[in-house]
This record gives C-alpha cells, sequence and structure tokens, in this order.
C-alpha cells in the first residue's frame, strides 16, 4: 500500500533553512487525483497545514507561512520536498507528509481528506 | 487559536459512548465536509471518518460522524481502552482558502 516517509535534520539553526524530503512508494506521485501536502505540529499543540504540491508543481501555501515556504517536486525521483527559511524556535516541530485528495468545483479546488500520513520527522530549531 | 473549536479533552469508561464536538462556521464546517483524525500516542494522524460520516476500509463501525449547520460531532460507542487518543476535526476554509484544523481533544479511557 501506499507509504510516505520524512527524512532531513532533526536540528536547525536560528535563521537557516528547515530542509524536509517526503518519498512516496507503493505508488505514483504523478496520479492526477491527489496533491501531496506538508503539515507540522508544535509539541503539545495541534495541526497545522503548512502547504500543497501537484505533481505538475503548481502549489499552495498556507498564507501565515508563505513568505518562507518552499515546496518542490521530483516525479523522477517519486518524491516531493518542503524549505522553510528564516527559521526561529517557533518552527520546532515535528513535520509530516501526506496525500491529499482534491476536489474540483469548476475551477475552484478544496482539499478533501489526507491520507496516508508519514510518521512523521522531529525538527528542534536550535544553537 | 484553532478555526474550528473542539473541547480540550473528554473521557468516558470501557463500553460508553463518548461524543466530540467541532464547531466552526459558514465558511467551513457550513459549506463544505467535515474529516476527523486519530492521533494515538507517539504516532502520525490518521484518517478516521470522512465527508462527513464515511469510514475508510478498516476502521470500525463503532466510530460514527455527523454534521448539521456550522457543527459537526465524532461518536465512538462501545468505548476500548485503544481509544485513548487525540481527535482532530478539518474542513476546507473558503475565506483562508485552506484547510483549518480543530485544537484537537483529548479521550481518556477511564
Amino acid at each position: 500500500q501506499l507509504q510516505l516517509q520524512e527524512s532531513g535534520p532533526g536540528l536547525v539553526k536560528p535563521s537557516e533553512t528547515l530542509s524536509l524530503t517526503c518519498a512516496v512508494s507503493g505508488g505514483s506521485i504523478s496520479s492526477s487525483a491527489y496533491f501531496w501536502g506538508w503539515f507540522r505540529q508544535s509539541p503539545g499543540k495541534g495541526l497545522e497545514w503548512i502547504g500543497s504540491i501537484y505533481y505538475r508543481g503548481s502549489t499552495h501555501y498556507n498564507p501565515s507561512l508563505k513568505s518562507r515556504v518552499t515546496i518542490s517536486v521530483d516525479t523522477s525521483k517519486n518524491q516531493f520536498a518542503l524549505k522553510l527559511s528564516s527559521v526561529t524556535a517557533a518552527d520546532t516541530a515535528v513535520y509530516y507528509c501526506a496525500r491529499i485528495e482534491g476536489l474540483w468545483f469548476g475551477d475552484l479546488l478544496k482539499y478533501n481528506w489526507f491520507d496516508p500520513w508519514g510518521q512523521g520527522t522531529l525538527v528542534t530549531v536550535s544553537s | 487559536q484553532s478555526v474550528l473549536t473542539q473541547p480540550p479533552s473528554a473521557s468516558g469508561t470501557p463500553g460508553q459512548r463518548v461524543t466530540i464536538s467541532c464547531s466552526g462556521s459558514s465558511s467551513n464546517i457550513g459549506s463544505n465536509t467535515v474529516n476527523w483524525y486519530q492521533q494515538l500516542p507517539g504516532t502520525a494522524p490518521k484518517l478516521l471518518i470522512y465527508n462527513n460520516n464515511q469510514r475508510p476500509s478498516g476502521v470500525p463501525d463503532r466510530f460514527s460522524g455527523s454534521k448539521s449547520g456550522t457543527s459537526a460531532s465524532l461518536a465512538i460507542s462501545g468505548l476500548h481502552s485503544e481509544d485513548e487518543a487525540d481527535y482532530y476535526c478539518v474542513a476546507w476554509d473558503d475565506s483562508l482558502n485552506g484547510p483549518v484544523f480543530g485544537g484537537g481533544t483529548k479521550l481518556t479511557v477511564l
């Protein structure tokens, strides 16, 4: 079955760029039916959507993070990546990737469910 | 502060029925479907209910969802100890143009 696996450094210094990769196995990232997203969960807090990408490269970011986020896709490697710049301690969190079902209403796209999720990776921002 | 409002905690004894509420507005729950996720301790979230009341394959029918107006509910009947987890509601928000989460409800099985 489809599986997602996050990877990347567990420790990032303040003001630097956080970089993570999500490898997709058991299915193709180039499926036309789905989008691929990044989420995070700060220690002891709830979940937050960071942004998403379609296999053709179109992206959609959370407005609160948009100025610092870049998501890219590599279909040849069946993976997608997250970069979050100028990190601070507030960006310390467990980062998850997940498959997203998108629903089209004419030209309007909305996301429906997120499934499956990767196991998550803890990224700590500290000097 | 989360866009969708959930009670921070809920509890019940084995065999009991518990419900978890999720309150939103016309721009999210009022005009879009609600999905629920279960997060067991130390694990990633898992899709539990989608499209307000549908269960993915493998989810026991003890779990059910409903929606009315700008609110939704998750019900768990015949509570099991392994149901102890955090539960999150999520819906698309037309104003924010993105998905919004509830703050999560920690369910304790006494």
